[in-house]
């Protein structure tokens, strides 16, 4: 399996303009997280899904950020209006999770470095 | 308010040495905690996954504890190499539904670098 894909690897934009990061998870797993990474910070979870379904949104940082999973193979990951703040590396990342989320293995995908001018 | 604080912040060793990365958390009610691994440029990699029960693990050169009591964890390195060079971040979940959901506390993470 090719792992966790993202799109793309840098994205350099600026200040109100609209970003789409894209992820495709693992074949087969149930779970896919949305993950914010800066030096600040650390490392966000936003995000995640559950058989396509959003499961917990409260980290997601405020209503300029939105995500969706349309079907088990692609999610996509939306900031309108982008913000210099925004910059920093998101990572997406998959589980197959039976027992539930965070119970097993999360696969990362190698990240999408945002900077936004 | 649920936290996870790791020490040291950074750590420099010679190669070939042993080290121990502490991660001590105050997060309930407690359901898992992992340590990742994350080379620079890419994303974490999963090391060891440990729940309650579970005061050991190992994973090659790399042997997790939990301490559930105290809520301490360390990732002890044994015979370090220089792919060792890396950030390492600890995750604690806490369990929020009957269902298995969990949301997660990161660690800011140690930066490790190990010098020939």
């Amino acid at each position: 399996d090719a792992g966790v894909i993202q799109s793309p690897r840098h994205e350099v934009t600026e200040m109100g303009q609209e970003v789409t990061l894209r992820c495709k998870p693992i074949s087969g797993h149930d779970y896919l997280f949305w993950y914010r990474q800066t030096m600040m910070r650390g490392l966000e979870l936003l995000i995640y899904f559950n058989n396509n379904v959003p499961i917990d949104d409260s980290g997601m940082p405020e209503d300029r950020f939105s995500a969706k999973m349309p079907n088990a193979s692609f999610s996509t990951l939306k900031i309108q209006p982008s913000e210099p703040r925004d910059s920093a590396v998101y990572f997406c990342a998959s589980s197959f999770s039976p027992r539930g989320a965070g119970t097993d293995t999360q696969y990362f995908g190698p990240g999408t470095r945002l900077t936004v001018l | 308010k649920n936290q996870v604080e790791q020490s040291p912040q950074s750590l420099i060793i010679l190669e070939g040495k042993n080290c121990t990365l502490q991660c001590n958390y105050t997060v309930s009610p407690f359901s898992n905690l992992r340590w990742y691994k994350q080379d620079t440029g890419r994303g974490p990699v999963s090391l060891t996954i440990m729940t309650f029960s579970e005061n050991t693990k190992s994973n090659g050169r790399y042997t997790a504890t939990l301490d559930a009591d105290t809520k301490q964890s360390s990732l002890h390195i044994t015979a370090s190499q220089l792919s060792d060079s890396a950030s390492y971040i600890c995750v604690v979940s806490v369990g929020i539904s009957n269902f298995g959901n969990e949301k997660l506390t990161f660690g800011t993470g140690t930066r490790l670098t190990i010098i020939p």
